[in-house]
């Protein structure tokens, strides 16, 4: 039974790129939520995804965006970065028609921006 | 701002005693909780749940106990290993299935 994966596992951009990242949710997972996770804290919650639609969005700016396929995967964008977008970013997925509420996280994506 | 917050930074104990990490939350409407095990370099793990029409859930070795009262959870672990070792979170969530909201975290040390 695979779990979440994430893609890549290391990137490094300049202030002012743009970065996609990629997340495959848990097998039987239809909900795929986003977080960025700055060093030393906990995660913050950027947005989910259910039914190939944002369903939900914490505060983070326009330059945060998302997809989420037919297949369930998702693609986490991010335009104009800041030094400050700096962070683990992590996936999670759970089975949203259910309410089943418990998330699995895959193991992040660390975004450098210099 | 955060929903949720703990009250320790680090906590150290000897290998094989028990841990209680605590967290307190703010919302009121919160009805999930869960706590969340993440070691360097690794996303959160999953631990234990509890809805909040529960007071107490155990798991293997590990306890958690809601207070709605105080607004009050706790993840209690018996017998500490060092696979143990890790920053411990609490999260909770308004329910259906709504982002998850964390607090800073409890870095747990076992000492040998």
């Amino acid at each position: 039974d695979a779990g979440v994966t994430q893609s890549p596992t290391h990137l490094i951009k300049t202030r002012g790129q743009q970065v996609t990242l990629r997340c495959s949710p848990k097998s039987g997972h239809d909900t795929v939520s986003w977080y960025q996770q700055a060093l030393g804290q906990g995660p913050q919650f950027i947005f989910q995804y259910y039914e190939e639609e944002e369903r939900q969005r914490g505060n983070f700016p326009d330059r945060f965006s998302g997809h989420q396929f037919p297949n369930y995967s998702s693609e986490l964008n991010v335009n104009a970065l800041l030094l400050g977008d700096s962070a683990l970013y992590l996936c999670a997925s759970n089975i949203g028609q259910t309410y089943q509420e418990t998330q699995y996280f895959g193991p992040g994506t660390r975004l450098l921006v210099l | 701002g955060e929903s949720v917050g703990l009250h320790l930074p680090t906590l150290s104990v000897q290998e094989g005693d028990n841990s209680i990490i605590n967290c307190a939350y703010s919302n009121s409407a919160s009805d999930y909780f869960i706590w969340y095990k993440q070691e360097s370099g690794k996303g959160p793990q999953f631990i234990i749940d509890i809805r909040s029409n529960m007071d107490k859930r155990q798991g293997q070795r590990v306890t958690v106990l809601l207070n709605k009262t105080v607004k009050h959870l706790s993840l209690q672990i018996a017998a500490t290993q060092p696979g143990d070792s890790a920053v411990y979170f609490c999260a909770d969530t308004g329910g259906g299935a709504d982002g998850l909201t964390f607090g800073k975290g409890t870095h747990l040390i076992i000492q040998p």
